[in-house]
């Protein structure tokens, strides 16, 4: 079946560091792709999507590529600030729009 | 303001006392699921339904059951709940359409069975 796979941290920086959040997938035909972010006691929130190859999302500074050549849909953020810390789900939903399938979720912590 | 909204959001309970988690969604969307999260296993889903009636099993889909008579409610029931339940729930709807999907997510409601 569909399956999504990222690091799980946590992840610890300091502000104004550069973040990277890898996320690898497998599904069959051609998914669209998600991340989702958590903060502190709150549900998740579509931080960014991409439905096609090549295509980038992009939000609030953070960045993804749909590279289908390498199943891959990383995040990227040049620098991060304290009130990113959250936890970062990445997600996919196959062919049919039937099913999410996400990944187990990387905390980040962004220190002063 | 598009919305999915849990009630109760924190609930204590005891094993065996049947109970019930609403969901209800003002979007219209057809699309609703119930997932559970817990420390390191991410978030799994319980169960979904693609419309009003049509219900299926996730991937956790043991000691629950659901409903969806109407369109916008979703409920989760636990008919026997157990120490094993203890977790944190939520609820999401989309659209089916995969090309304009986005999940929208309750608050959560977080379960303690003792």
């Amino acid at each position: 079946g569909d399956s999504v796979t990222q690091m799980e941290g946590p992840v610890t920086l300091s502000e104004e560091a550069f973040l990277t959040i890898n996320c690898t997938y497998t599904a069959t035909g051609y998914p669209s792709l998600f991340w989702y972010v958590q903060y502190p006691g709150e549900g998740l929130q579509l931080l960014l999507k991409a439905t096609k190859a090549d295509d980038k999302g992009s939000n609030k500074g953070f960045e993804a590529t749909y590279r289908k050549e390498t199943t891959s849909f990383h995040l990227e953020k040049g620098s991060v600030q304290v009130s990113d810390s959250a936890v970062y789900f990445c997600a996919l939903i196959n062919n049919y729009g039937q099913n999410f399938v996400f990944g187990p979720g990387t905390r980040l912590s962004v220190l002063p | 303001e598009a919305q999915v909204t849990q009630n109760p959001r924190y609930l204590i309970t005891v094993t065996g006392k049947k109970l019930t988690v609403t969901c209800s969604q003002n979007m219209n969307h057809e699309y609703m699921s119930w997932y559970r999260q817990d420390p390191g296993l991410g978030l799994r889903q319980i169960y979904y339904s693609m419309n009003v009636e049509v219900t299926d099993k996730g991937d956790v889909p043991e000691g629950y059951k659901v409903s969806r008579k109407e369109k916008r409610n979703f409920p989760l029931i636990l008919e026997s709940p157990s120490p094993n339940q203890t977790s944190l729930y939520f609820c999401a709807s989309s659209l089916s359409d995969r090309g304009r999907a986005e999940a929208f997510f309750g608050q959560g409601t977080r379960l303690t069975v003792v």
